[in-house]
């Protein structure tokens, strides 16, 4: 089954910890995201990767952290240096920047 | 800065009315525009990729427009059905190589 796999779909962390969110994609995209969802906020960009072992920051890139060792995987750690890190965070993945890009069904982060 | 706006923020219509969701952007230059379903908790499905190219796409009862000048895009959605009911958000991409802008979504209901 094709497609974006984003895991755990819930997930509580103590404050001051960090935590990592898994993003996975056999659709062989060159391209991938994160991006943060708030309530009445709209998705906003984290990091951006459009080939392996680059990446990028987007808008609301501190506190947070990627890597892009491997093609199918764009892991996210939410460090403890993020003021406010609970939210629902959503990955997607693209042929190409300028190709439609697809999503995972995202992670729940809450902090407690 | 490449803004998005989607109005209105929700909208609710009674079972096989035909509607429009808006959308506009600040800055003309974009290379494509897509539109997006999301329902709640979940990720986002993709509905239609318009590049800057084109002026409209079509998938079953959806049509998207694309109109860079006036820097606008509707989604024309005929019979609506309860199915219906859900998060539209539409998504620029402004810069080569970057990522895709988001609106903070139009939220339709449709009853029955």
């Amino acid at each position: 089954d094709g497609g974006i796999t984003q895991s755990p779909k819930y997930l509580f962390r103590k404050e001051g910890q960090n935590v990592t969110l898994s993003c996975e994609q056999n659709l062989n995209h060159d391209a991938m995201y994160w991006y943060r969802q708030d309530p009445g906020q709209g998705l906003r960009l984290i990091y951006y990767s459009q080939i392996v072992n680059d990446f990028q920051k987007g808008d609301i890139a501190e506190g947070y952290s990627v890597s892009r060792e491997k093609k199918e995987s764009f892991p996210l750690t939410v460090t403890s240096a993020q003021k406010n890190p609970t939210a629902f965070y959503l990955c997607a993945a693209a042929e190409r920047w300028d190709t439609e890009a697809f999503f995972g069904q995202g992670t729940r982060l809450t902090v407690v | 800065k490449q803004e998005v706006t989607q109005i209105p923020a929700a909208l609710s219509v009674p079972e096989g009315e035909n509607l429009v969701l808006n959308c506009s952007f600040t800055d003309s230059a974009i290379y494509n525009l897509q539109w997006f379903r999301q329902d709640p908790g979940k990720g986002l499905t993709s509905l239609l990729l318009i590049q800057s190219s084109q002026r409209e796409q079509t998938s079953g009862r959806l049509n998207a427009s694309l109109d860079k000048s006036s820097g606008r895009s509707t989604l024309y959605i005929a019979a609506s059905q309860p199915g219906d009911s859900a998060t539209y958000l539409c998504a620029v991409g402004t810069q080569a190589g970057t990522a895709l802008i988001f609106g903070k979504g139009t939220t339709l209901s449709v009853s029955s």
